[in-house]
């Protein structure tokens, strides 16, 4: 079975701080892994996806991500965040471990103070 | 057009109803989902679906159950609603194997 763990639940930045939300998959097969975004009150949005390739992937707002695979690692970055960034931020995983079903962490709560 | 899009936005009902939650997409997807969202966040598979396949989730209660009509629509129907299941649920569908997953706006379902 595929796990995701999400190390930092709750992370309060001053805007153009930078920022590096950690996530760990389980599975050591082929995955795919993503990071999904999710707004005060909306649904969850793509940030970026990473399937194969260059390890360093990049997504909207200015948002990057690492694929360690060594590590079992994908972590998410932004060098400068913005208020607009407030959200919940979730990483992901899809393989043949859990039956191709998306996989998600517990989600991290990002507050940006202006 | 909305990708996937789910009704109602929002449902308040009694201990003890039934109701159903409907679910489309318009993406061509042959999988969909249902999850639940609970007070910290939380993301929980309930149910996965394609035309060949159901996979449920072990610790959903068999008071829930996907209905799905054809290929683009998933409804969730709940009977005998207990207070635990106020959360928000979302929908979401995406093409098998590695894909991304596009989710629904969500319903927030609260029992009284």
């Amino acid at each position: 079975a595929q796990s995701v763990s999400q190390h930092n639940h709750h992370v309060i930045l001053s805007e153009a701080a930078s920022l590096e939300l950690g996530c760990n998959y389980s599975y050591g097969g082929t995955v795919n892994l993503f990071w999904y975004v999710q707004y005060p009150g909306q649904h969850l949005q793509l940030l970026l996806k990473y399937f194969s390739g260059d390890p360093l992937v990049k997504g909207i707002k200015g948002f990057e991500a690492e694929f360690i695979k060594s590590k079992f690692s994908f972590n998410l970055r932004k060098p400068s965040v913005q208020w607009s960034d407030t959200a919940e931020y979730f990483c992901a995983v899809r393989g043949p471990g859990g039956s191709y079903i998306p996989t998600f962490g517990r989600g991290t709560s990002l507050i940006v103070h202006p | 057009d909305t990708a996937v899009s789910q009704t109602p936005k929002y449902l308040v009902t009694q201990m003890g109803n039934d109701k159903s939650i409907k679910c489309e997409q318009n993406l061509g997807h042959d999988t969909m989902y249902w999850y639940k969202q609970d007070s910290k966040k939380f993301l929980k598979i309930m149910f996965s679906y394609n035309n060949k396949e159901l996979i449920i989730n072990e610790t959903v209660p068999n008071r829930f159950s996907p209905k799905s009509p054809d290929k683009a629509h998933l409804n969730l129907h709940i009977n005998s609603l207990e207070l635990g299941d106020s959360a928000v649920y979302f929908c979401a569908s995406s093409q098998a194997g590695y894909t991304e997953a596009f989710f629904g706006q969500g319903t927030r379902l609260t029992v009284v």
